[in-house]
């Protein structure tokens, strides 16, 4: 199963873009890259998916890397709300999703 | 709106008692999975299922059970619960195989005494 590595946290002030990167060298050519997001005390949250192409919904744009080692998920404009746990997590072997510890977002005012 | 509902979003159990957590889904997934999550270990898959009756072991399956009667319903059972099983699961469901979007529940916070 392909491993992802994030950064633990990551601070940005409110209203400024944000770009969250991932890296997954080990992913497979035909996996596709998705996105969830935790709020405290929630469960997980679809944000976003990508193969090889750029992506973009209404909550964020996904870019992904020519040689797909790596994406960034990008918020356009973060607010409060948008402080969360960002995952990206590759498909396993099993149509399941491989977690990581994720990327912490601190959204300042 | 679609969705995953977990029975209760908060138990107290004793160790020892048989612990049952239900989801359910009304999406008419084929797919689903329960998981827990603890501080600094992030998601751990504990067992799936990709269609009624079925059940395969994800990483972490000892201590627990599963059962899959309809299609819309996956119960995790805890046999005997102890208190390293204190936790909280997710149950999340997809539809078909593959590379599809997952749907979470709200959680359930089993606290084992």
């Amino acid at each position: 199963d392909a491993k992802t590595t994030q950064p633990n946290s990551m601070e940005s002030n409110e209203e400024e873009p944000v770009h969250l990167p991932c890296n997954h060298s080990t992913i497979s050519g035909t996996d596709y890259i998705h996105w969830y997001r935790q709020l405290p005390s929630q469960g997980p949250e679809y944000v976003i998916h990508g193969l090889t192409s750029n992506v973009n919904n209404r909550m964020a744009s996904l870019a992904i890397a020519e040689d797909r080692k790596s994406s960034t998920l990008i918020l356009h404009r973060a607010t409060l709300r948008d402080a969360a746990v960002y995952y990206c997590t590759p498909p396993g072997s099993n149509y399941q999703l491989i977690w990581g510890a994720g990327t912490k977002l601190i959204i300042k005012p | 709106d679609v969705k995953v509902t977990q029975s209760s979003r908060y138990l107290v159990k004793r160790t020892g008692e048989k612990v049952f957590l239900e989801c359910v889904q009304d999406m008419d997934h084929e797919n689903m999975f329960w998981y827990r999550q603890d501080p600094g270990l992030g998601l751990r898959l504990i067992y799936f299922s990709y269609d009624v009756k079925m059940k395969e072991k994800g990483d972490i399956p000892e201590g627990y059970s599963v059962s899959r009667e309809k299609k819309e319903r996956f119960s995790l059972i805890l046999e005997s619960a102890s208190t390293n099983q204190t936790s909280m699961y997710l149950c999340a469901s997809s539809p078909g195989r593959g590379n599809t979007e997952a749907f979470f529940g709200q959680g359930t916070r089993l606290t084992v005494v």
